[in-house]
Formats: structure tokens, C-alpha cells, sequence
């Protein structure tokens, strides 16, 4: 059964530095979404992305992040400048055409 | 502002004791309201979308309704493996609820 897949599973990175986190969406899913959960809360809405471009995104997403469709596979995340705030678990999701969200396993991020 | 408010947060059951879980919803431009099942440590994992009220889905033991103001997720004859956090929330701008941590007691 197709799935999500991400990298890596645990980032651990200083306060002020840029992480790239990676996420291989479902072969033939068309749209692509990025969410985060601090741990014990809620799960949040980031950007979602259709036609190589950004469709939607939060106030969470801001100047820091950016997203990228580099080739025809890989989806990927990145914080320019990390706050301890940050730290989280990161859940890439895709889906084709319907509303049912296929998500990944999430990479946990740590900013110390 | 989009809200979506689940009760309870917390639900501990008896193997094979039915009960509901609710999801309250003001979300402007409702296309759709989902459930999710979340374990813990993982990603969530999908159960529903409903579009309209009056509109129901099953799944094994749970099925899902819906209203024009709330949903539920009703659980019939619950076993331990249906203990997990249950997620849900709408499609306009995605929204997501806290989450019912569901735990069924052999």
C-alpha cells in the first residue's frame, strides 16, 4: 500500500540554525500539506501546496519557513532560523483529488 | 474565527461499552468535516470526511454523522485496539479539534 514517508524521524538542531525537513508525498497525490503538533496540543494547519505553488498557509508560516517541490518527488520544509518554539512534530500529508489526507509519520524537531 | 470543539477529552471504556464522541463545528464555508484517528507518536490517520447534514459513514465499529452544527462519532462494542486519540475538524481552511483520547479497558 502506498504510503507517506519522512526524514528524518528526529532532528535536533540549535536555536538560530536552518533545518530542512523532507517528506516523499504518495506517487500520483497532487496536493501537498505541512502541519505541525507541540507536544500534548493540537494539530496545525501550515501551508498547503497545488501547481508548484502555495495554495494556502496559516499566521504560523511565516517569513521563516518556506516550502519546496525540488523534482517530481520530494516535498520539503524549511525553518531558516529555528526558536526553541519550534520544536515539534512535523506531519507532511498528500492527497489526489478527494478530502482523505494521507499523512506521513512526522519528524519530531528538536530545538535546543 | 474557525473553531472546532471536541468533548469529552478524555473517554475510558469498558470492552464492548458503546458510547459517542462529539465534534462541534464554526467553520465559515464548511466544505467538509473530517475524522481522524491519531496513535500515539504517529501520524493521523484517516476515517471520514462527511459534506452534508444528515450524511453518515461506517467503518467497522464506528460511524460517523453529521448535523449542521456538530458531528459524532459513535464507537459500538469498542475493543482495545480502538484506544487512541480521535481527531476532528473541517475543510474551509483546515482545522483541526483537540482530540478525544479514547482508552477501552479489556
Amino acid at each position: 500500500e502506498p504510503e507517506v514517508t519522512q526524514t528524518p524521524s528526529h532532528q535536533v538542531t540549535q536555536m538560530g540554525q536552518e533545518v530542512i525537513l523532507r517528506c516523499v508525498p504518495i506517487s500520483n497525490h497532487l496536493y501537498f500539506y505541512w502541519y505541525r503538533q507541540i507536544l500534548g496540543q493540537k494539530v496545525e494547519f501550515l501551508v498547503s501546496f497545488y501547481n508548484n505553488e502555495i495554495s494556502e498557509k496559516s499566521e504560523i508560516f511565516d517569513d521563516q519557513f518556506s516550502v519546496e517541490r525540488p523534482d517530481g518527488s520530494n516535498f520539503t520544509l524549511k525553518i531558516r532560523s529555528t526558536k526553541l518554539e519550534d520544536s515539534a512534530m512535523y506531519f507532511c500529508a498528500s492527497l489526489q483529488g478527494s478530502y482523505e489526507q494521507y499523512f506521513g509519520p512526522g519528524t519530531r524537531l528538536t530545538v535546543t | 474565527e474557525d473553531q472546532v470543539t471536541q468533548s469529552p477529552e478524555a473517554l475510558r471504556l469498558q470492552e464492548g461499552e458503546s458510547s459517542s464522541l462529539n465534534c462541534s463545528y464554526t467553520v465559515s464555508g464548511l466544505r467538509g468535516l473530517f475524522w481522524y484517528r491519531q496513535d500515539p507518536g504517529k501520524g493521523p490517520e484517516f476515517l471520514f470526511t462527511l459534506y452534508s447534514a444528515g450524511e453518515e459513514k461506517e467503518k467497522e465499529r464506528l460511524k460517523a454523522t453529521l448535523t449542521k452544527k456538530e458531528s459524532f462519532l459513535h464507537i459500538t462494542a469498542p475493543k482495545p485496539e480502538d484506544s487512541a486519540t480521535y481527531l476532528c475538524g473541517g475543510y474551509q481552511k483546515v482545522t483541526f479539534g483537540t482530540g478525544t483520547k479514547l482508552q477501552v479497558i479489556p
